[in-house]
């Protein structure tokens, strides 16, 4: 089951405006995990954020977490076409002798020249 | 480019056949987890190895087995094939098991059942 579910499932934009999408889970967490997909491709890790740090920037990137409402948004400035992709949110789950990852349903975004 | 080698890219064939997915992780990695990802699951956690050992399981059918190697290269090995089984099987890698760690993913396996 997933853990996260993002929202909007999809999103459409003009290139150079700015993109947010938000990611709400279920339980609580010690960090979540933001990745990128590209058509066809594998997932690429964008950024993570503990359940103690409340924003961070990583170039166009500005991830927020809300612990209180079990929330986080990606917040992509300035998009080009390359931006266009799916997104998703990840968080940990302790499971057995490990931990595992549980990604939300994504966001479709698509920026357009 | 991650460093996680999946091969094949593409695999086609028939029900009831059996399949077999290779994994290398980046170097330097000791952890490697397999995924499903399909239309109406989204991306599902099958299994993890860490350095030879399994970790964790998830939602891994019993047809499905993986192992990790010495040279922690891993394989996935999806038997008695169904048409449902037709996904996209992403393998991805990390230093080690603790939370928070990024996990570096290859490009996948692209299977189609006919």
């Amino acid at each position: 089951s997933q853990q996260g579910e993002e929202d909007p499932q999809a999103l459409s934009i003009q290139e150079g405006e700015n993109a947010t999408m938000n990611c709400s889970y279920k339980t609580s967490i010690n960090n979540l995990q933001w990745y990128r997909q590209n058509s066809g491709r594998g997932l690429v890790h964008l950024i993570l954020i503990r359940s103690n740090e409340r924003e961070k920037h990583s170039g166009r990137l500005r991830v927020t977490l809300d612990t209180s409402k079990k929330s986080s948004s990606l917040l992509i400035t300035a998009s080009r076409a390359a931006d266009t992709a799916s997104y998703f949110c990840a968080t940990d789950a302790r499971m057995d002798s490990s931990y595992k990852l549980i990604f939300g349903s994504g966001t479709r975004l698509l920026v357009r020249p | 480019d991650s460093g996680v080698t999946q091969t094949p890219k593409h695999l086609i064939t028939a029900t009831g056949q059996r399949v077999t997915l290779r994994c290398s992780p980046r170097s330097g990695d000791l952890s490697v987890y397999w995924y499903q990802q399909s239309l109406d699951q989204g991306l599902q956690f099958l299994i993890q190895y860490y350095n030879g050992e399994e970790r964790a399981k998830g939602n891994i059918l019993e047809r499905f087995s993986a192992q990790q190697f010495p040279d922690l290269h891993s394989e996935l090995n999806l038997s008695s094939l169904e048409l449902g089984d037709s996904a996209l099987y992403f393998c991805a890698s990390s230093v080690g098991i603790t939370g928070g760690q990024p996990q570096h993913f290859g490009d996948g396996t692209r299977l189609s059942i006919l």
